[in-house]
């Protein structure tokens, strides 16, 4: 059964720290990817990886990194949390493919928020 | 930016009726036309997809249309019951000449409840 798991499901955390968010594949996938769900705004893409220790912007990267040391693990970092990216953070992954048909398995989501 | 547009925001129907949502998109690079599905507490999970190649995919209960000179598609579920009751999010999916590395855009979802 593939899975895509994720550090924390609730995460609650003070303005200005700095916060880790962590999510494992045991799919082999080449393609990660970090969205926020927001209501009324579906899922934006903040980071997405193709590859070890790369890594590309999505629509909305402003306040965000990430890191892909190893294949399976992508991990999200807000460098100072602030209220405004109090959100449901989604982890994804996907084998490459060329023509981007290929299926993206989430993980189960961290809400997180920033007081 | 590209986008795709996802009406209505949330569709209340009755067991048994026809449940549809509707999807229009901007950029013709698009090729791949993916709908997601998300439970409550869930990370969302493919559903159906289609290629424009074709105007309708059917599986099971779920239908999608597509029309490719209106940069329209939507989802139908037919015979629509309680347990189809989540969140459905339309995407896209393509490439001008690079690879897409799989991006999905996505539509701003549509809360369906079906009442028993």
């Amino acid at each position: 059964d593939v899975k895509v798991t994720q550090s924390s499901r609730y995460l609650v955390k003070r303005t200005g720290e700095k916060v880790f968010l962590e999510c494992v594949q045991d799919m082999d996938h080449e393609n990660m990817f970090w969205y926020r769900q927001d209501p009324g705004l579906g899922l934006r893409l903040i980071y997405f990886s193709y590859d070890v220790k790369m890594k590309e912007k999505g629509d909305i990267p402003e306040g965000y990194s990430v890191s892909r040391e190893k294949k399976e693990r992508f991990s999200l970092i807000l460098e100072s949390a602030s209220t405004n990216q109090t959100s449901m953070y989604l982890c994804a992954s996907s084998h490459r493919s060329d023509r981007g048909s290929n299926e993206q398995f989430f993980g189960p989501g961290t809400r997180l928020t920033v007081l | 930016q590209q986008q795709v547009k996802q009406s209505p925001q949330s569709l209340i129907v009755q067991k048994g009726g026809i449940s549809i949502i509707n999807c229009a998109y901007e950029n013709t690079a698009f090729d791949y036309f993916p709908w997601y599905q998300q439970f409550p507490g869930k990370g969302p999970a493919l559903l159906i997809a289609i290629r424009p190649d074709v105007s309708e995919k059917k599986e099971g209960r779920f239908t999608i249309s597509f029309n490719k000179s209106a940069k329209q598609f939507s989802l139908h579920i037919m015979d629509s019951q309680p347990g189809d009751s989540a969140t459905y999010f339309c995407a896209a999916s393509g490439y001008a000449g690079g690879t897409s590395y799989g991006k999905l855009t996505f539509g701003q979802g549509t809360i369906l409840t079906v009442h028993p």
